[in-house]
């Protein structure tokens, strides 16, 4: 148990539905991380927060968006969904910036199935 | 920006043997590069990681080498085993960049019995 907790687990909808992803990082990290991961894919990085403020983006889609609230959870809200945004959606979250020495302790995940 | 490649895409190996994964980077400036591995169905998490003052690290049968010449560096497993069957993932970050960790594509390990 990496200590990071994501809800739903599993989430089934249809498309053009709108759904959001809760990540609760370990407690006290700062930094919250959001991938997607199709199927036998690599992991897509999506956004980053650090303290409440977005830090990072990458290859995140307009009818996605996240925020960090200041309790340090953070939801992604992914809308207008098409059968392609089927996948795995992890949350990491690290104590400082992962890429400056912060290891990133990943959640169980979110299986998003768009029907 | 940085980019990041990793090969192979997939890897299989009889078991006990050694396997080697390598990852090239674009940013002479990168300084931190860890590996993680996600096994079927499960999170990713970290295995090893190197700082760019360091040219290897090594953590029991794992072990990891930076040639910041060639801007490579690779993970080593020696006597594989079935549980180290995984896909496993490169990283590199730089302060060019903000320490945003730019990942491979990853690598499929294949452990034959």
């Amino acid at each position: 148990d990496s200590g990071v907790t994501q809800t739903p687990k599993h989430l089934i909808t249809a498309t053009g539905q709108r759904v959001t992803l809760r990540c609760s990082p370990r407690s006290g990290d700062l930094s919250v991380y959001w991938y997607q991961q199709s199927l036998d894919q690599g992991l897509q990085f999506l956004i980053q927060y650090y303290n409440g403020e977005e830090r990072a983006k990458g290859n995140i889609l307009e009818r996605f968006s996240a925020q960090q609230f200041p309790d340090l959870h953070s939801e992604l809200n992914l809308s207008s969904l098409e059968l392609g945004d089927s996948a795995l959606y992890f949350c990491a979250s690290s104590g400082g910036l992962a890429g400056a020495y912060n290891e990133q302790f990943f959640g169980p995940g979110t299986r998003l199935t768009v029907l | 920006g940085e980019n990041v490649e990793q090969h192979p895409s997939t890897l299989s190996v009889q078991e006990g043997d050694s396997a080697v994964i390598k990852c090239t980077y674009s940013d002479s400036a990168s300084n931190y590069f860890p590996w993680y591995k996600q096994e079927l169905g499960k999170r990713p998490q970290l295995i090893i990681d190197i700082r760019s003052n360091v040219g290897e690290k090594k953590d029991q049968r794992i072990a990891v080498t930076l040639n910041k010449t060639a801007k490579h560096f690779s993970l080593h497993i020696t006597e594989t085993q079935p549980e180290d069957s995984a896909v496993y993932f490169c990283a590199a970050s730089s302060p060019d960049s903000n320490y945003q960790l730019i990942w491979g594509a990853g690598t499929k390990l294949i452990i034959k019995p």
